[in-house]
């Protein structure tokens, strides 16, 4: 089964740039578009980056997203970082029988 | 405004059924494919199923295939989730959420309603 592998937590402070990685266990992660998901606690997911680098509007400039085929990955940038960027971040793609599939989360902390 | 509203959660004996409701407002419903995610106590998202526009075409995880069945009445803007031989581990919160039209991910999601499985 296709597997989406993201690091527990990552924690960065105000004003640096974090990067957030999504590793796909088979394939190529580039092959199936990769989504990213900003979850604070209490609240329900809202997408930050679709179709491996685009934002949805009102999603300010310093989220973006990447793929990096040699290392068969995506990642999530963050710059300019604030405290309320705080939260939960989650990828997700699909696999070759149309099934959604996240990573497990990665927990950003900005100190 | 796009509104999705999930109702019917609750708590609910191993071996029991449940049946989920998402109200959808603010768009029109039939147009668009739809999913359920559920997120278990502190834990993380983990997509439970899919259904097209049209109802036509469904798919479920394995964890859940063979125990629940998803559904929509488009001339009621509901999404619904039958959730029969409920286990411990299906305790979550579960969320509807639109597929943004023509791509694969999920542009608006429910606040979500708890499910929890315990005697």
């Amino acid at each position: 089964n296709f597997m989406l592998t993201q690091p527990h937590s990552v924690s960065e402070s105000p004003g640096k740039t974090v990067t957030i990685s999504c590793t796909g266990s088979s394939g190529s992660i580039a092959s199936n578009y990769v989504q990213w998901y900003q979850q604070r606690p209490g609240s329900a997911p809202t997408t930050v980056i679709y179709e491996d680098n685009q934002r949805p509007s009102g999603v300010p400039d310093r989220f973006s997203g990447s793929i990096d085929s040699s290392s068969n990955s995506a990642s999530l940038t963050i710059s300019g970082l604030k405290t309320e960027d705080e939260a939960d971040y989650y990828c997700q793609s699909y696999d070759s029988s149309n099934s959604w599939v996240f990573g497990g989360g990665t927990k950003l902390t900005v100190l | 405004e796009v509104q999705l509203v999930e109702s019917g959660g609750g708590l609910v004996q191993p071996g029991g059924s449940l049946r989920l409701s998402c109200a959808a407002s603010g768009f029109t419903f039939s147009s668009y494919e739809m999913n359920w995610v559920r997120q278990a106590p502190g834990k993380g998202l983990e997509w439970v199923s899919y259904i097209s526009s049209s109802g036509s075409t469904i798919y479920y995880a394995d964890s859940v295939k063979g125990r629940f069945t998803i559904s929509r009445d488009n001339a009621k803007n509901s999404l619904y989730l039958q959730m029969n031989s409920l286990r411990a581990e299906d305790t979550a919160v579960y969320y509807c959420a639109r597929v943004y039209s023509g791509s694969y991910y999920a542009d608006y999601w429910g606040q979500g309603t708890l499910v929890t499985v315990s005697s």
